[in-house]
């Protein structure tokens, strides 16, 4: 069975720091381009960041940019996001999802059960 | 980067068919994935590249495109069809993803 479990959410501080992790299992993890989206309460997706197979290409959302960094092992298959800086706008329900890859076209076909990141004094 | 518009809210009777529309210019380059996601719980594709099923989706969910638009389409809606409805694809540049503003489909 394909699975992904996130862990490493938590209540954190604005400005402060915390490092999600993402367990690959019941699939090859290496040929997969790799992502996180992220749900703030009540409100809609947002991607956040994305990796390929290589960490060779490595894409941000704006909102993140200079603050996150998506990192892989792909020995270990996990997949991780480094938040620096943190603001209350980053609390959210983060998600990492598997990319697929259809004919030319990409989507995302394997969803964690996500983990809450709190940004709050 | 790019925006997809989605109706907030739509409802449908038990058995009947619903429309859920995504709107935005790079769907003129890229084609549209629904994703449902249902209270609680982490989003589920649906429909992909258009209008492919992953494996035990139900063949009621259909895809379409037209010029900015794409169109989920749910025939014979059920009450367990009762979720929310994002529709994603790239944004304007190609490196980033952009998700629609969601759609809450009810089933009365």
């Amino acid at each position: 069975e394909v699975q992904l479990v996130e862990s490493g959410g938590g209540l954190v501080k604005p400005g402060g720091s915390l490092r999600l992790s993402c367990a690959a299992s019941g699939f090859t993890f290496s040929p997969y381009t790799m992502n996180w989206v992220r749900q703030a309460p009540g409100k809609g997706l947002e991607w956040v960041s994305s990796i390929n197979s290589r960490s060779s290409y490595i894409y941000y959302a704006d909102s993140v940019k200079g603050r996150f960094t998506i990192s892989r092992d792909n020995a270990n298959n996990s997949l991780f996001l480094q938040m620096n800086s943190l603001r209350a706008e980053d609390t959210a329900v983060y998600y990492c999802a598997r990319e697929g890859f259809k004919d030319g076209y990409n989507y995302f076909d394997c969803w964690g059960q996500g983990t809450l990141v709190t940004v709050s004094s | 980067s790019s925006e997809l518009t989605q109706d907030p809210a739509v409802s449908v009777a038990l058995g009947q068919t619903v429309r859920i529309t995504c709107q935005g210019d790079n769907l003129r380059r890229y084609y549209a994935n629904w994703y449902q996601q249902k209270s609680g719980q982490a989003p589920v594709l649906v429909i992909y590249v258009k209008n492919n099923r992953p494996s035990g989706i139900p063949d009621r969910f259909s895809g379409s495109s037209s010029g900015n638009t794409a169109s989920l389409t749910i025939t014979g809606a059920q009450a367990e069809d009762e979720a929310d409805y994002y529709c994603n694809s790239r944004d304007s540049s190609g490196e980033q993803y952009v998700f629609g503003t969601g759609t809450k489909v009810t089933v009365l």
